[in-house]
């Protein structure tokens, strides 16, 4: 299986300050059609997770525009430009190239 | 609107089963892959099963033989057997419709507890 490695676990941050999350899969996430399926998803505290990006760049609708994401090959991040109360929560990146798909292990983002 | 509505968790004794449901609006369970994907208490996200619009099923090696994933097509659900559940099962379980090598929507969850 895919191994889906995240840092920090832990991101302490100040209001409106940026915030950055890197994702480290142990494979090449490209897929045989040159997509590759790399996602993140937010998990605020007791709700279900809900997707942010896919496909390592596209924003969901909804998604306020304070949250992008980069990256290629092995090294994927999560970008968030301002960081508001209602950010607080776990962040998964996500691998749909590979089955298993498989998650990374979650990093908690708290105001500091 | 899309809704996904999980149901059927509980307290179970080990070796017990269970049967999770997930209704679905929105769209049509069988023109879609759908899947399960749980979180044990206070840990990350697991995938766990996918069943294909052909109807095809797949399963993480640690649930194999113990859970099936299938649909109702007429009532637009999605359901998940689970024998012979372990401590190891406790988490919460969600549905979720698996589309372009992503999860797009996402149930509200449903807890599962094995203990006796």
């Amino acid at each position: 299986d895919v191994v889906m490695t995240q840092s920090p676990l832990s991101l302490p941050v100040t209001l409106g300050q940026p915030a950055s999350i890197s994702c480290r899969p142990s494979q090449s996430l490209v897929y045989s059609d040159g997509n590759t399926y790399l996602n993140w998803f937010q998990q605020r505290p007791g709700q279900s997770p809900r997707r942010l990006i896919y496909k390592v760049s596209n924003r969901d609708s909804g998604v306020p525009d304070r949250f992008s994401g980069s990256g290629s090959g092995t090294d994927f991040t999560l970008k968030i430009s301002r960081v508001e109360a209602e950010d607080v929560g776990f962040y998964y990146c996500m691998q749909g190239t590979h089955w298993p798909y498989t998650f990374g292990q979650g990093t908690k983002l708290e105001i500091k | 609107e899309v809704q996904l509505v999980e149901s059927g968790g509980g307290v179970v004794q080990p070796g017990g089963s269970l049967r999770l449901s997930c209704a679905v609006s929105g769209f049509t369970v069988s023109s879609n892959y759908m899947t399960w994907v749980r979180q044990a208490p206070g840990k990350g996200l697991e995938w766990v099963s996918v069943i294909y619009s052909s109807g095809s099923t797949f399963y993480i090696d640690s649930v194999k033989g113990r859970f099936t994933i299938s649909r109702d097509n007429a009532k637009n659900t999605l359901y998940l057997q689970m024998n012979s559940l372990t401590a190891e099962d406790t988490a919460v379980y969600y549905c979720a419709r698996q589309a372009g090598g992503s999860l797009d929507y996402w149930g509200q969850g449903t807890l599962v507890t094995v203990s006796s």
